[in-house]
């Protein structure tokens, strides 16, 4: 049973251009989360969704991030437009309960904004 | 010895010695609480947890304490090893809610 599958591992943009990140959450788990992280600190929560629907969305920025997470295939976190700002590491994590006490994180994508 | 500066505060202790990295929460309505380990590149790896109707609970080298009076977690490693090594962050949550809220984290850095 393979852990959260994130990809790419290492992601560089330049400014103005989009940025996907891919989350595929373990084998049976249908809740994924999506957390933050800047250097020197710690993760902070933007979103969590469950297949098809987004559940809470209070940690997401109001503009140019979206997030989904459809029926088939992996959870997407999309930057739109990227700022120098939105460079960190970006943390995936899944649960077969949809309680946030029993997630597995994967290895993060980080973003580099150039 | 512990320093705080621009960046994570460090802890640094010799190889065999117990470590204790301290970690105080926001919330009085956290009920459950969570420590993780994140070595450099890596996510973060579920240690140990505690619920608020326990102060105490051991695992394998790891003992985690919870004051809920004073809102205070702590994380203690004996005979710490070089391999323990990483940045420790808390989380805490409460029953019902989805998400996580993570400490500043700390710095464990082991000497030989």
């Amino acid at each position: 049973n393979a852990g959260v599958m994130q990809n790419p591992r290492h992601l560089v943009r330049r400014r103005g251009q989009e940025a996907r990140l891919r989350c595929s959450p373990m084998k049976g788990h249908s809740h994924v989360y999506w957390y933050r992280q800047l250097p020197e600190e710690g993760l902070k929560f933007m979103v969590y969704l469950q297949k098809e629907n987004i559940i809470d969305e209070s940690g997401m920025p109001k503009e140019r991030f979206s997030a989904e997470f459809p029926k088939e295939g992996p959870s997407i976190l999309r930057i739109q437009q990227v700022v120098r700002g939105d460079s960190a590491a970006y943390f995936c994590a899944s649960s077969e309960t949809g309680s946030g006490t029993e997630a597995f994180f994967g290895q993060g994508t980080r973003l580099t904004v150039v | 010895g512990e320093s705080v500066g621009l960046h994570l505060p460090t802890l640094s202790v010799q190889e065999g010695d117990n470590s204790i990295i301290n970690c105080a929460y926001s919330n009085s309505a956290s009920d459950y609480f969570i420590w993780y380990k994140q070595e450099s590149g890596k996510g973060p790896q579920f240690i140990i947890d505690i619920r608020s109707n326990m102060d105490k609970r051991q695992g394998q080298r790891v003992t985690v304490l919870l004051n809920k009076t004073v809102k205070h977690l702590s994380l203690q490693i004996a005979a710490t090893q070089p391999g323990d090594s990483a940045v420790y962050f808390c989380a805490e949550t409460a029953r019902g809610y989805n998400k996580l809220i993570f400490g500043a984290g700390t710095r464990l850095a082991v000497h030989p």
